[in-house]
């Protein structure tokens, strides 16, 4: 099925341990985005991507890292993971930045 | 930055009418979404609003009413399958969005 695929569905991490979410799109669309989800806050914006080669910070970017080294892929890396970063995370992407992102299943993130 | 209330739950009966109001300031704006979220799934996009007036999809209808920062999402005919979180967010002049909490609609037999 097309659309957008993130990997891992769930983790398990100890703090201090590195991680790379995985975002992978077939549509072909510009812009990307990485959103977490925590109760009580709604989705807030990581980073984000408007074209292959260029990225940008959004609301919540302390303590994470993004790449776009081509159209299809937009991996997210935390460094140095801390139990704060325990959330729910999900990928987007759109066909330009001015049209309606569509969302990845989102990757469960537990930091321990 | 941006601030983005909606209400945090309602409920209604299965048949009947649901408004869920969201208001909104931010620094600059270019157009207002509505997303639905069921429990434990990725968030889908329902409507999209730039202009001030009623876009109407189906059963669901968006209004946006810029100079009051205001929109709506009403659905109607309710169905059970409609339980679910419904997100209003806005995008900035740099096109970027910005959510709402969410709020959580649980539809009643």
């Amino acid at each position: 099925t097309a659309g957008i695929t993130q990997a891992p569905t769930s983790q398990i991490l100890a703090a201090g341990r590195s991680m790379t979410l995985r975002c992978t799109q077939d549509m072909r669309h510009n812009a990307m985005y990485w959103y977490r989800q925590d109760l009580g806050l709604g989705l807030r914006l990581i980073h984000y991507s408007n074209t292959a080669g260029t990225t940008g910070k959004g609301e919540v970017p302390d303590g994470y890292s993004v790449s776009r080294a081509n159209t299809d892929d937009f991996p997210l890396t935390l460094a140095s993971a801390v139990p704060s970063q325990t959330s729910v995370y999900f990928c987007a992407s759109s066909e330009e930045p001015n049209q309606p992102q569509h969302f990845g299943d989102g990757t469960r993130l537990s930091i321990l | 930055g941006q601030n983005i209330d909606q209400p945090t739950e309602m409920t209604a009966t299965e048949g009947a009418i649901v408004q869920i109001n969201c208001t909104y300031q931010t620094s600059g704006f270019n157009g207002l979404f509505w997303y639905q979220q069921h429990a434990g799934e990725a968030p889908t996009f329902l409507s999209y609003n730039v202009l001030d007036g009623l876009e109407e999809k189906g059963r669901f209808s968006s209004f946006l009413s810029r100079s009051k920062g205001y929109s709506y999402l009403l659905l109607k005919e309710l169905q059970m399958k409609d339980s679910a979180s419904y997100l209003c967010a806005v995008r900035d002049g740099d096109y970027k969005l910005s959510f709402g909490a969410g709020t959580t609609v649980t539809v009643r037999a």
